[in-house]
């Protein structure tokens, strides 16, 4: 079965860290890849997606992610992180043929101030 | 803006009771989607919808059903609730384009509590 795996379940970091949140996906075919955050309180939203083409994504807030197909990763990125970061992030997957979104379990991230 | 409205945003109610929530999307979105989250375990899908009157179940069907009557609502059921199905309830909607998954809208999400 297609699977989602998100390593870090918890990460906290200072303010100005770098940022690397892994995302695994476990099915070998096309596939169309989403990060999405829900901050503190609120609703889920997306924050930056892939279907095709250039495997480096830039999405809001500064973030991006790579997609690497060798790898079946989808690793998402932010050089310089800030306390308004906090959230739970979300790495989801889905296959072209089959509509059917499959989440990662979601890494929490805390930032210092 | 994509508008997903979710009837509750708290919602408490005892075992055995039969429960609905309630979905409306503003967009004129075909699928819709009804998730449970909880700590540790990220979002499980319950059913979907693609269309009025159509729905599949996700991976967690048991002891709910739905209603898709119109476009814009999709209703999730509690036959008989218990206390392991309190959870925060999510609801979603993507447009449909063939070929091509479209990014999903969340409602604010419906905290359930099952006495």
């Amino acid at each position: 079965a297609q699977s989602v795996s998100q390593h870090n379940h918890h990460v906290i970091l200072s303010e100005a860290a770098s940022l690397e949140l892994g995302c695994n996906y476990s099915y070998g075919g096309t596939v169309n890849l989403f990060w999405y955050v829900q901050y503190p309180g609120q609703h889920l939203q997306l924050l930056l997606k892939y279907f095709s083409g250039d495997p480096l994504v830039k999405g809001i807030k500064g973030f991006e992610a790579e997609f690497i197909k060798s790898k079946f990763s989808f690793n998402l990125r932010k050089p310089s992180v800030q306390w308004s970061d906090t959230a739970e992030y979300f790495c989801a997957v889905v296959r072209n043929r089959d509509d059917k979104i499959i989440f990662g379990k979601g890494t929490r991230l805390h930032i210092l101030p | 803006d994509v508008k997903v409205t979710q009837s509750s945003r708290y919602l408490v109610k005892r075992t055995g009771e039969k429960v609905f929530l309630e979905c409306v999307q503003d967009m004129d979105h075909e699928n819709m989607f009804w998730y449970r989250q909880d700590p540790g375990l990220g979002l499980r899908l319950i059913y979907f919808s693609y269309d009025v009157k159509m729905k599949e179940k996700g991976d967690i069907p048991e002891g709910y059903s739905v209603s898709r009557e119109k476009k814009e609502r999709f209703s999730l059921i509690l036959e008989s609730a218990s206390t392991n199905q309190t959870s925060m309830y999510l609801c979603a909607s993507s447009l449909y384009v063939q070929g091509a998954d479209q990014p999903q809208h969340f409602g604010d999400g419906t905290r359930l509590s099952i006495l």
